[in-house]
């Protein structure tokens, strides 16, 4: 089964609201990242936390890791109409592979 | 630059049919990854890279095979075609230089087996 595990599956707010996804997974890591999916496109990257960090932000994000629990959170604030689409986290796991191993995602739809 | 381009954008194959998914970057990466991705999967790993000359299997690797003979290129083929293959394939490039680095992912390419 994949490393991580998302949560919702779908989202739908009101522009302007937050959304908040989680994700989980099961076995040691490097670090965390988030990557952004535009419907019939690529995944873009949008944030990367390692694993002695607790919490991080770029702009709008915020994304935070308790490794203790093996999870974390994508925190979108003041959403846009614009920020409609699926998000993935996405696992680097111990040794060096290169490899990412992603969640099954969380589609947000920001309705405005 | 262009990043990591995939050639073709669509295919339709019939049953059987073998066919190869090219994949190409121009950013010097080590880590070369092919994703599939299924409706309600997310992105599963089929095979991947850490440099030229080296590949290995992911977590759904039957059916296909892939080499890197250099570092910008890593083709995967299909060596067969069966309908349980029709998906979206990803390519992505990473530089394994650093650790903690993000992946640079292609457009898709979008595979219907008839």
């Amino acid at each position: 089964s994949q490393q991580g595990e998302e949560d919702p599956q779908a989202l739908s707010i009101q522009e302007g609201e937050n959304a908040t996804m989680n994700c989980s997974y099961k076995t040691s890591i490097n670090n965390l990242q988030w990557y952004r999916q535009n419907s019939g496109r690529g995944l873009v990257h949008l944030i990367l936390i390692r694993s002695n960090e607790r919490e991080k932000h770029s702009g709008r994000l915020r994304v935070t890791l308790d490794t203790s629990k093996k999870s974390s959170s994508l925190l979108i604030t003041a959403s846009r109409a614009a920020d409609t689409a699926s998000y993935f986290c996405a696992t680097d796991g111990s040794g060096n592979t290169g490899k990412l191993i992603f969640g099954q995602g969380t589609t947000l739809q920001v309705k405005p | 630059n262009a990043g990591v381009t995939q050639t073709p954008k669509f295919q339709v194959l019939k049953t059987g049919q073998s066919m190869t998914l090219q994949c190409a970057q121009d950013m010097n990466h080590e880590y070369m990854s092919w994703y599939r991705q299924d409706p309600g999967m997310g992105l599963r790993l089929i095979h991947y890279s850490v440099g030229a000359g080296i590949t290995d299997q992911g977590e759904v690797p039957n059916g296909y095979n892939v080499s890197r003979s250099t570092t910008e290129d890593f083709p995967l083929r299909l060596l067969s075609a069966a309908p349980s293959q029709t998906s979206v394939y990803f390519c992505a490039s990473r530089t394994g230089w650093g650790g903690n680095t993000e992946a640079f992912f292609g457009q898709g390419t979008r595979l219907t087996v008839v």
